[in-house]
């Protein structure tokens, strides 16, 4: 079956460090969605990319979706307290109907 | 206020007891979606539906049901608890449609002993 796996697992950061995480899917994606879920909480929609080499921004925030549509990356610049909580990435096989299938998740700890 | 509401936040199961939970979304998403969340094992999908009366299998069916009756509700229900089902329930509910992603509801932690 379909995997994706994110790494690293953990990070652990300076606040105004950058922060990177990546996620690899086994197959070939038709769209990749990022969400974020703060301690205790439940996952937030933050974006959907769709194309291939798509780059989207949300201020501190770079998304990427790989050439093969195989992966994608999420960067934080200058990392805040605020940042805190894990990154899930999520995504539809091309051809594999409607499942969503999130990746292990990254969980990102900002220190002062 | 809109969104995906489950109950109950928290339950304690004896093994061999079944029960029933809950999910309701008033946002008119044809896309809901029962995931289940343990530790290092990130979002694992238990079973998901595309329209009321439409239902399908995710990852990690075994031990749950489900069924879409209508639109607003897909409640999960597990027929004879075990300890491997302790965990985080999320529900989730979109449009079917591209750029949407999941509105998620705040879990239901469930605990059998």
């Amino acid at each position: 079956g379909q995997q994706v796996m994110q790494i690293p697992q953990y990070q652990h950061v300076q606040e105004g460090e950058d922060f990177t995480t990546y996620c690899n899917s086994s197959t070939t994606l038709s769209n990749i969605q990022w969400y974020k879920q703060r301690p205790g909480g439940h996952p937030v929609f933050l974006i959907q990319l769709v194309k291939s080499g798509e780059v989207k921004k949300q201020k501190r925030l770079t998304f990427q979706f790989g050439e093969a549509k195989k992966n994608s990356s999420l960067h934080i610049t200058a990392t805040q307290t605020t940042d805190v909580g894990t990154y899930f990435c999520a995504g539809r096989v091309t051809g594999g109907g409607n499942k969503l299938t999130f990746g292990t998740g990254t969980q990102l700890k900002v220190e002062l | 206020n809109a969104g995906v509401t489950q109950t109950p936040k928290f339950q304690v199961l004896k093994t061999g007891q079944s029960m029933t939970l809950q999910c309701a979304q008033d946002m008119n998403h044809e896309y809901m979606s029962w995931y289940r969340q343990d530790p290092g094992m990130g979002l694992r999908l238990i079973h998901y539906s595309v329209g009321a009366g439409i239902t399908d299998q995710g990852e990690v069916p075994n031990g749950y049901n489900v069924s879409r009756s209508t639109t607003e509700d897909f409640p999960l229900r597990l027929l004879s608890a075990a300890p491997s089902q302790t965990s985080v329930y999320f529900c989730a509910s979109s449009y079917g449609r591209e750029g949407y992603g999941y509105t998620f509801g705040s879990g239901t932690r469930l605990t059998v002993v």
